[in-house]
């Protein structure tokens, strides 16, 4: 069974330009995560989203960042007018989401946006 | 909300011997507390996890505690092995009802040295 696949792999772009992530989730999997992990950081939470529920942005750096999931599935994290410190590794996660409300996340590889 | 602290940063031991990563939590309200691993160039992958209502999980060599009142919780790895060098990360979420996104500590660097 195919794991979560995002793409690009690898994005070297421009300051300034926009980029476009995509996370394919497994399938059946409600919950969708996008995280950002810097050189050396932590993994900081950026959205989520659940089913047909209003996704809860509150991890959003600014309002460059924007993400879409369409038929609750394919989701596209957008970064526009990019910056420098933007530079990271975006990390798409789907879960399954138990009465508990928790559920083993399953990450991509991660998409490593380079900013120059 | 929820702030997760994890110590070390970088951990080196010799295959064989024990490892132990340390995190705390802020939020009293969180219950789950999983542990991923993260290989160079992969994304995190669940190894074990702890709910609020057990003081220690085990499995195989690895083994997590918890203590709620102190609000901390530990990885505990022995028989350490090469393949173990990874960078691991603790983190915590807040009941169903409340935020439901995990919480992450900024991980710890392990390198077995064989």
């Amino acid at each position: 069974g195919a794991g979560v696949s995002q793409s690009p792999s690898n994005k070297v772009t421009e300051k300034g330009k926009d980029v476009e992530l995509r996370c394919d989730p497994i399938s059946g999997h409600t919950a969708l995560y996008w995280y950002r992990q810097s050189l050396g950081q932590g993994l900081e939470f950026l959205i989520y989203f659940q089913g047909n529920s209003a996704p809860d942005k509150s991890g959003l750096p600014s309002d460059r960042f924007s993400a879409e999931r369409t038929g609750g599935s394919v989701s596209t994290l957008t970064i526009q007018r990019t910056q420098q410190e933007d530079s990271a590794v975006y990390l798409c996660a789907s879960s399954l989401l138990d009465r508990g409300g928790t559920g083993e996340l399953f990450f991509g590889e991660g998409s490593r946006l380079t900013v120059l | 909300g929820e702030n997760v602290e994890q110590h070390p940063s970088t951990l080196s031991v010799q295959e064989g011997d024990s490892a132990v990563i340390k995190c705390t939590y802020s939020d009293s309200a969180s219950n789950y507390f999983p542990w991923y691993k993260q290989e160079l160039g992969k994304g995190p992958q669940l190894i074990i996890d702890i709910r609020s209502n057990v003081g220690e999980k085990k499995d195989q060599r690895i083994a997590v505690t918890l203590n709620k009142t102190a609000k901390h919780f530990s990885l505990h790895i022995t028989e350490t092995q090469p393949e173990d060098s990874a960078v691991y990360f603790c983190a915590a979420r807040a009941p169903w009802g409340s935020a439901r996104q995990l919480t992450f500590g900024s991980g710890t660097q392990l390198t077995v040295l064989p």
